[in-house]
């Protein structure tokens, strides 16, 4: 296993339309979360999934972003009638547990621009 | 308020020198976790370097150290030995025990290493 991995790594789309992104975390990690990281930021909390149990929601999340984890292994991120706002890096991340010392391991991410 | 505070966007360093990356937090928990993260231009998040609330001894990973002043809620990087590959983005994080689930991310600072 070579880590966390994700796609597409660059997406362009128009405003309005549809997209989605998937991620494959480390195989053995029951835990995976999505941040958004846009210019000069650092990344941000959105969602996080225990197995195929999404757990927590950031407020950032809105109604146009869904998460799915389906049978606990990966996960896909759709955001619906995407905004120029939503122009951002898409981080997924996962661990093997949620103690307070475990590390996240990230993917490299998938770099959205809405034009 | 924010719960991770970088002050610093943009730090040089002669490479061979140290460096010190400063990270001030937040919380009222009294059990925490503090992380730091590089950013390499390829954009995945790499793991550096963990310091836990109740640790009496500072945290230290090969080139890496954390300067924890729990008192000052400060958790500074220190990279001793620069080298060219550590010209990066740096994050502070930090996870609570009572949101324990999960990362959050201060601005970073933008390392640069002169030859």
């Amino acid at each position: 296993d070579t880590g966390v991995s994700q796609d597409p790594r660059h997406k362009i789309t128009k405003r309005g339309q549809n997209v989605t992104f998937r991620c494959d975390p480390i195989s053995e990690h029951n835990r995976l979360y999505w941040y958004r990281q846009t210019l000069g930021q650092g990344p941000e909390f959105l969602t996080y999934f225990q197995n195929e149990a999404q757990l927590e929601k950031s407020r950032l999340l809105s109604d146009r972003f869904s998460a799915e984890r389906p049978k606990g292994s990966f996960s896909t991120l759709e955001i619906q009638r995407t905004e120029q706002g939503d122009s951002a890096m898409y981080l997924c991340a996962s661990s093997s547990g949620g103690g307070l010392n475990t590390e996240a391991f990230f993917g490299q991410g998938t770099r959205l621009t809405v034009v | 308020a924010q719960k991770i505070t970088q002050t610093q966007p943009g730090m040089f360093v002669q490479e061979k020198e140290a460096v010190t990356l400063d990270c001030t937090y937040d919380t009222s928990d009294q059990s925490y976790g503090l992380f730091w993260y590089k950013q390499p231009s390829s954009g995945e998040m790499i793991f550096l370097i963990y310091q836990g609330s109740y640790d009496e001894q500072n945290a230290t990973e090969g080139r890496y150290s954390l300067n924890f002043q729990k008192a000052r809620k400060s958790a500074n990087l220190v990279i001793s030995a620069s080298q060219l590959g550590d010209s990066a983005m740096y994050f502070c994080a930090m996870r609570e025990a009572n949101t324990g689930n999960q990362f959050y991310f201060g601005t970073g600072t933008s390392l640069t290493v002169i030859p």
